[in-house]
């Protein structure tokens, strides 16, 4: 138990559907990560969060949406996507973002997209 | 750009052997760099930070040396176990504060 949940585990979607994928952290941090891992690439950070602001977009397409209602929840809202985003979702939390805070890693939601 | 190499080859050992894992850097001067662990199906799990002005972190069978002339910093697990097998991660901060880059990862194998 990671004390950070990702739901669903599993989704599959085809490309003109909207779906959102849920992150809850119970560890009372300040700062959340959407990340992307692909096969045989390192992990790709998406968006950061600090006291609910975001403060990184890592040039994402904007067909991913995040939002972030509290220092609990993040959601990573999904639409019109395309085959090349099937991957692994990671969301992470830490205490804020400073370098010496460790990230605490969800397990992720395998995406499909058909 | 920045770049974070790992070997890509997935390194087999026996058990009981040290394994060593290498984990190169360029084009930045981090002041910190941390190892994760990462099981199949998993997200990554933390497992040691170390600054710029330490040599040597250890904990447990664990140990890892940082060393900022040749950009590099090895990640060892003395008396390897069966249950040791799984992708090792570097990382370290790159640009703003917020942004830890990762490396791709090298998969260890522990066979009895």
């Amino acid at each position: 138990e990671t004390g950070v949940t990702q739901t669903p585990r599993h989704l599959v979607m085809g490309m003109t559907n909207k779906k959102s994928l849920k992150c809850e952290q119970h560890l009372g941090h300040n700062a959340m990560y959407w990340y992307k891992q692909s096969a045989k690439k390192p992990l790709e950070l998406m968006f950061v969060y600090n006291f609910k602001e975001q403060t990184e977009n890592n040039s994402v397409p904007s067909r991913f949406s995040p939002e972030c209602p509290n220092s609990s929840h993040l959601f990573l809202h999904l639409h019109t996507l395309q085959p090349e985003d099937s991957a692994l979702y990671l969301c992470a939390s830490s205490q804020d973002t400073g370098q010496l805070q460790p990230q605490h890693f969800g397990d992720g939601t395998r995406l499909s997209i058909l | 750009s920045q770049k974070i190499e790992q070997n890509s080859e997935a390194l087999n050992i026996q058990e009981g052997k040290t394994a060593t894992l290498t984990c190169n850097y360029t084009n930045y001067s981090p002041a910190y760099l941390q190892w994760y662990r990462q099981d199949p199906g998993r997200g990554p799990v933390f497992l040691l930070l170390i600054r710029e002005n330490e040599k040597e972190k250890r904990k447990e069978r664990l140990k890892v040396t940082f060393d900022t002339t040749l950009k590099q910093s090895l990640f060892h697990i003395t008396a390897s176990q069966p249950a040791d097998s799984a992708t090792y991660l570097c990382a370290l901060f790159t640009g703003t504060a917020s942004k830890l880059t990762f490396g791709t990862g090298t998969r260890l194998q522990v066979t009895l």
